[in-house]
């Protein structure tokens, strides 16, 4: 089955960019996901992108897909202390579930 | 205001002692689906139902059952509820499953002793 993987954790100072990476092993997902989740909330729907786009752009957001290696990133410029909080990629798994398959989580700390 | 509402927000029970937690949507979507999260796993999908009365089991559905005599509501029931139960729960709604953004509620956090 379908499978996504993040790095845990990443850690860097307010203002420098920050950029959260995902593999998956394999999506006919339409769209790809990036969720975020603020200590003690719900999961937030940060932004997203068309399986057959490259980028896209949304702000200080920036989402690339790289299908052939099965690789999407995160990209947050000017990262705030705001920004900290867990960051989960998301794809819609194969068949008629609607089910969406998570990576683990990165946590994302911004120092000031 | 568009939204997926879910209680209790915090529970703690006891090992056997059966509950229940709420979710409702007020957006008419017919999906709705749970899931459950914990530490260095993410989110696993417990139950999803495609509309009124049609459920099915997800990837980790033992020890829950789920009901859907309307289209707003998806109570998640545990009937007899273990530690490793304990877990952050999710419930999520979206107009059409695997393809429309999924929206979720605040979370449950359940703590069985």
């Amino acid at each position: 089955g379908e499978d996504v993987e993040q790095s845990l954790f990443l850690s860097v100072r307010e203002g420098d960019s920050s950029v959260i990476n995902c593999t998956y092993t394999d999506s006919s997902s339409t769209y790809l996901y990036w969720y975020k989740q603020e200590p003690g909330a719900g999961l937030q729907l940060l932004t997203y992108i068309f399986s057959n786009m490259d980028m896209k752009q949304d702000q200080r957001l920036t989402v690339l897909l790289n299908k052939k290696d099965k690789h999407l990133s995160l990209r947050i410029a000017d990262t705030q202390t705001g920004d900290s909080a867990i960051y989960f990629c998301a794809i819609y798994g194969s068949g008629n579930t609607g089910k969406l398959i998570f990576g683990q989580g990165t946590t994302l700390q911004v120092k000031p | 205001e568009a939204q997926v509402t879910q209680n209790p927000r915090y529970l703690i029970t006891v090992t056997g002692k059966k509950l229940t937690v709420t979710c409702s949507q007020n957006m008419n979507h017919e999906y709705m689906s749970w899931y459950r999260q914990d530490p260095g796993l993410g989110l696993r999908q417990i139950y999803y139902s495609m509309n009124v009365e049609v459920t099915d089991k997800g990837d980790v559905p033992e020890g829950y059952k789920v009901s859907r005599k309307e289209k707003r509501n998806f109570p998640l029931i545990l009937e007899s509820p273990s530690p490793n139960q304990t877990s952050l729960y999710f419930c999520a709604s979206s107009q059409r499953q695997g393809r429309d953004e999924q929206f979720f509620g605040p979370g449950t956090r359940l703590t069985v002793l």
